[in-house]
């Protein structure tokens, strides 16, 4: 099984500011055809999670581009260039690549 | 506009059994292959099943493997979890989850995810 950790696993953000949270993998999460089967989750209060950026990089449909994921090998980030108020829940990473799927913990992304 | 309702969560004792629904609508549900990840209260995203577009591939989580079973009727575009045998450590909110993937490794995330379903196994 594939250990996905995250860091910081609590972050207090200020509106307007730039955000980043780390993801690393225990194994290399890239494919044959180029793609690090990465994926960014956010769950907002209450809600079920919602898909961010799959393939390490590619924003999901309708998601602003105030966020952007990238990868380093098994080090993958998701930065959010300016923090918006409804940016507020815990964010997950996923490992897609083999089953079982496996998540980070969680970073909870809060408002100072 | 795409739609996962999810149905069938409640309160049983360990031992018991229930059934999990999940009806999908505004997409071409025979196309998609579908998840099922589960969050106990107050924890992180756990993974637990999938099927493949027409039901005849499934994979589990070690942890269900022999006590749950997914299927899926596409005539109803419906997908089911079948949970027998639950155990306490089961209680969790249940997500099915939309898969655009295939076995050419053509993926774009899980991207719509039902409402959750709470199963609470308790005595």
């Amino acid at each position: 099984e594939i250990v996905v950790t995250q860091s910081p696993l609590s972050l207090p953000v200020t509106p307007g500011e730039p955000a980043s949270i780390s993801c690393r993998s225990s194994q290399s999460l890239l494919h044959r055809n180029g793609y690090n089967y990465l994926d960014w989750y956010l769950q907002k209060p209450g809600q079920s999670p919602q898909l961010l950026i799959y393939l390490g990089s590619s924003r999901a449909s309708g998601v602003p581009d105030r966020f952007s994921g990238s990868a380093s090998g098994t080090d993958f980030t998701l930065k959010i260039s300016k923090v918006e108020a409804e940016d507020v829940g815990i964010y997950y990473c996923m490992q897609a690549i083999q089953t079982p799927f496996t998540f980070g913990p969680g970073t909870k992304v809060e408002i100072k | 506009e795409v739609h996962l309702g999810q149905s069938g969560g409640g309160v049983v004792q360990p031992g018991g059994s229930l059934r999990l629904s999940c009806a999908a609508s505004g997409f071409a549900f025979s196309d998609y292959w579908m998840q099922w990840f589960r969050q106990a209260p107050g924890k992180g995203l756990v993974w637990v099943s999938r099927i493949n577009s027409d039901g005849t591939d499934t994979i589990y989580a070690d942890s269900v493997r022999g006590r749950f079973t997914v299927s899926r009727d596409n005539a109803k575009n419906t997908v089911y979890l079948q949970m027998s045998n639950l155990r306490v450590e089961d209680t969790a909110v249940y997500f099915c989850v939309r898969d655009r993937g295939d076995y050419n490794w053509n993926y774009d995330g899980f991207d719509y995810w039902g409402q959750g379903t709470l199963v609470t196994v308790s005595s």
